[in-house]
């Protein structure tokens, strides 16, 4: 199975902060790739698809890039309301793995 | 608008089983899929299938085949996780999400409340 390693595992940036978080696969996935936030006891929700597809309403500092196996989130201008866990999540094939996560703390 | 609710939090002893259920409304139902997620207390996301609203096909993660089964009721709009031979380490809440209709490769683009079950001696 193709494995989804997630780095950093936790980061803390300031409010207006560019923040990136990186996802890479252990095989290529094309551009299978979708990222999700989780805020605190809340579900998950679909911020990005298909690498670099903003999900409806998600706000546009929220950008995805990447192919093959790496594959990056970039917040440009970080909000307090993006505090959060993020997970990336392939779909190429079955399973349907995620990435560990990455925690987003404001500094 | 698109809603996924789920049925409410349960304790279940270790070798019990749960049936967790998803009511879908505001999308064709059949033309979409159920994936069900779990996230252990403090981890991360775990994706144990994908149930389609085409035809009932199933694709069962490894790790949980022989102990999960999902089934779709159209009549009610109402997916289901059955899953047996529960343990401690099952402890987790669970997640429907909707996913795709026909073929599992499709993301997961609404999400249910999520099912918290306890599985406690």
């Amino acid at each position: 199975d193709i494995q989804m390693t997630q780095s950093p595992s936790s980061l803390s940036a300031s409010v207006g902060d560019r923040v990136t978080i990186t996802c890479r696969a252990s095989q290529g996935i094309s551009n299978y790739l979708a990222w999700y936030r989780q805020k605190p006891g809340k579900s998950p929700e679909l911020l990005i698809f298909d690498t670099y597809k903003l999900q409806s309403g998600v706000p546009s500092r929220f950008s995805g890039t990447g192919y093959g196996t790496d594959f990056t989130l970039t917040i440009s201008g970080l909000q307090p309301e993006d505090v959060a866990i993020y997970y990336c999540q392939k779909y190429d094939s079955a399973p349907l793995s995620f990435g560990g996560g990455t925690k987003v703390e404001i500094k | 608008q698109v809603h996924l609710v789920q049925s409410a939090a349960g304790v279940k002893k270790p070798g019990d089983s749960v049936k967790v259920s998803c009511e879908a409304s505001g999308y064709t139902f059949n033309k979409y899929g159920i994936n069900w997620v779990r996230q252990a207390p403090g981890q991360g996301l775990e994706w144990m299938g994908w149930i389609s609203g085409y035809n009932y096909n199933t694709n069962y993660a490894q790790k949980f085949q022989g102990r999960v089964t999902m089934t779709m009721d159209t009549s009610t709009r109402t997916a289901y996780m059955d899953f047996r031979g529960l343990r401690s380490d099952d402890t987790a809440i669970y997640y429907c999400a909707r996913g795709g209709g026909a073929v599992p490769t499709v993301m997961s683009d609404y999400w249910g409340q999520g099912t918290p079950i306890t599985v406690s001696s």
